[in-house]
């Protein structure tokens, strides 16, 4: 079955260090593959997302993802956090219309 | 900006009751989703629809069942409510032009049976 795993559940930061949460995915050929976003008292939002092409994949606020086909790996970036990056993070992949989601990971920057 | 709307934010039922829980998109999407988010499970798939009338099973379909007459609104239906789908609800829903796109979330639904 097509899963998503998230391995850091919990990731605590200062402001300015850098960022790297890893996702990986069990799926054999085309793969679509997302990052997700769900800051305190609001809805889940769309980070980036990659379907082909580049596998450098830049989104919203600062954040970048790379596809790593060999290593099943799509991890996100960000070489700068900010307080207000405070959130949980969801990795998410799948093909048609189907997505699994990973179980996320809460992340918190200290001032 | 697309919008989707659930009927409720926080929901309080007894143990047996009969739970409807409403979701509204204003974007003409063909699909629409129901999961149910736990504190580190992450996001779990009820059940998908693709469109009016119809329904896909999604992860964990036990317990719960779905309806969708109008192409914006996707209901998910608690027949008989148990202490164990004490959980937050969310809706999506997406389109399918392109092939696999982005889904739009609701706020959720935060659902206690007592």
């Amino acid at each position: 079955a097509q899963s998503v795993s998230q391995h850091n559940h919990h990731v605590i930061l200062s402001e300015a260090a850098s960022l790297e949460l890893g996702c990986n995915y069990s799926y054999g050929g085309t793969v679509n593959l997302f990052w997700y976003v769900q800051y305190p008292g609001q809805h889940l939002q769309l980070l980036l997302k990659y379907f082909s092409g580049d596998p450098l994949v830049k989104g919203i606020k600062g954040f970048e993802a790379e596809f790593i086909k060999s290593k099943f790996s799509f991890n996100l970036r960000k070489p700068s956090v900010q307080w207000s990056d405070t959130a949980e993070y969801f990795c998410a992949g799948g093909r048609y219309q189907k997505v699994t989601f990973g179980t996320g990971t809460k992340l918190q920057v200290i001032p | 900006d697309v919008k989707v709307t659930q009927s409720s934010r926080y929901l309080v039922k007894r143990t047996g009751e009969k739970v409807f829980l409403e979701c509204v998109q204003d974007m003409d999407h063909e699909n629409m989703f129901w999961y149910r988010q736990d504190p580190g499970l992450g996001l779990r798939l009820i059940y998908f629809s693709y469109d009016v009338k119809m329904k896909e099973k999604g992860d964990i379909p036990e317990g719960y069942s779905v309806s969708r007459e109008k192409k914006e609104r996707f209901s998910l239906i608690l027949e008989s409510a148990s202490t164990n789908q004490t959980s937050m609800y969310l809706c999506a829903s997406s389109t399918t032009s392109g092939g696999l796109n982005e889904q739009f979330f609701g706020p959720g639904t935060r659902l206690t049976v007592l």
